[in-house]
């Protein structure tokens, strides 16, 4: 049974420290996708790649967040400095080639806590 | 900008049928109709998606009116564990992969 996997699962840091989260896609699938969620705000994405190109990171503050695929089987967010309004969970999705079959497989997310 | 319209929230008894409204009136020629759901502290799963046949699979039925403007996900029988927050999202099938997951409507399934 083939998932998406997230690490850390939980992060609690300080403001102004620098938060690495990593995500694993689905072997195969080339779109991976970075979305952020939070009460006040829901589902938001952040940034999606295909074939490890970047094709949109608009809903990225570009200041501090930077997003990254290093290889296939690896993507990366990072935060820094991190701020307290960045608490929130952030979900990794991936999805597979193909026309028509643009589904999306989320992970379990990272629960980011920045006091 | 949301495309859809959902209830904020339905209760279902256990074992009966949950018929979830989802209103599309501008949607386009291109554009499917996916749902999702996210069950407490998980990430969004997929459930469905069609373009204007009805379609089936081994989780729920997707009905689509014949002029696409508005869809139903049925659940035929559901438990306790369908109890989530369920997303009705319009787009094009490729081109621009995001989703957009509004506020969707929060089932409650009742013992």
């Amino acid at each position: 049974d083939a998932r998406v996997t997230q690490t850390p699962r939980h992060k609690v840091t300080e403001m102004g420290q620098e938060v690495t989260m990593r995500c694993q896609p689905i072997l195969g699938h080339n779109t991976v996708f970075w979305y952020r969620q939070t009460m006040m705000q829901g589902l938001e994405l952040l940034a999606y790649f295909r074939n490890r190109a970047p094709l949109d990171d608009s809903g990225m503050p570009k200041d501090r967040f930077s997003a990254e695929m290093p290889d296939a089987t690896l993507a990366t967010l990072k935060i820094q400095p991190s701020e307290p309004r960045d608490s929130a969970v952030y979900f990794c999705a991936s999805g597979p080639p193909g026309w028509g079959d643009e589904t999306q497989y989320f992970g379990p997310g990272t629960r980011l806590l920045v006091l | 900008d949301a495309k859809t319209t959902q209830p904020p929230s339905m209760d279902c008894a256990e074992g009966r049928a949950a018929n979830l409204p989802c209103n599309h009136s501008t949607i386009s020629g291109n554009e499917y109709v996916y749902w999702y759901r996210q069950i407490h502290s998980q990430g969004p799963q997929y459930i469905i998606h069609g373009l204007k046949n009805n379609e089936t699979n081994e989780m729920a039925s997707l009905i689509i009116t014949e002029d696409r403007k508005s869809s139903t996900l049925i659940l035929p029988h559901a438990t306790l564990r369908d109890t989530a927050v369920y997303y009705c999202i319009v787009r094009v099938a490729t081109g621009a992969n995001n989703l957009f997951f509004g506020t969707g409507t929060r089932l409650t399934v009742i013992p």
